[in-house]
């Protein structure tokens, strides 16, 4: 049981460039979301899943997409990348159906920076 | 859409001292308050929860407190130990499932001074 993993850890992109970011947790759970954590701004929320082939935004959505076709997936695609988009993103997930801990878990993160 | 304000930004307690930090929210149908902790280089996670049905909740050394007509919680740490430094964030949930959207406060900078 991984849990959540997140790939690349560490991404440098020129401006313009697009990629993606993988997450995947092994949990079965239905909810799945993405933040970016900025100094100083706390966690964001980017977009969120509730399951699969179902996608909302969040807080700061721009720049940003998301697709959920499966349970276990949740890429977060960087559609032109530009400099304020250097950050640490979390992909993170959760299920109402664990019981007592409703929380998310988190994935270990990825650096981004965009020059 | 649901907004969260933590409060202090920073805090520097005592050794053995208490440590209380506060968070308010804006949507009275939330429903599901966590808290979470991120050491640094860390990702955050989870040290409790309350859901909007109690109005304290107790683990060891920490305690959650919510009022929800005031429509704000708090985070209570007692007998302050060196490795309670760390980042500490509140959430909240705005979405029509309890743990679908949650909705951050900017952070607590807890620093224990020996």
């Amino acid at each position: 049981n991984a849990g959540v993993t997140q790939t690349p850890k560490f991404q440098v992109l020129k401006t313009g460039q697009s990629m993606t970011l993988q997450c995947a947790q092994d949990m079965n759970h239905e909810y799945m979301s993405w933040y970016r954590q900025d100094p100083g701004m706390g966690l964001r929320l980017i977009h969120y899943s509730v399951g699969a082939g179902i996608t909302d935004q969040g807080e700061v959505p721009n720049g940003y997409n998301v697709s959920r076709s499966t349970t276990e997936d949740f890429p977060l695609r960087l559609l032109s990348a530009a400099p304020s988009q250097t950050s640490v993103y979390f992909c993170a997930s959760s299920s109402a159906r664990t019981g007592k801990n409703y929380g998310y878990t988190f994935g270990s993160g990825t650096r981004l920076t965009v020059v | 859409g649901e907004n969260v304000e933590q409060h202090p930004s920073t805090l520097s307690v005592q050794e053995g001292d208490s440590a209380v930090i506060k968070c308010t929210y804006s949507d009275s149908a939330s429903n599901y308050f966590p808290w979470y902790k991120q050491e640094l280089g860390k990702r955050p996670q989870l040290i409790i929860d309350i859901r909007s049905n109690v109005g304290e909740k107790k683990d060891q050394r920490i305690a959650v407190t919510l009022n929800k007509t005031a429509k704000h919680f708090s985070l209570h740490i007692t007998e302050t130990q060196p490795e309670d430094s760390a980042v500490y964030f509140c959430a909240a949930t705005s979405g029509y499932s309890s743990a679908s959207k949650i909705i951050f406060g900017s952070g607590t900078r807890l620093s224990i001074r020996p």
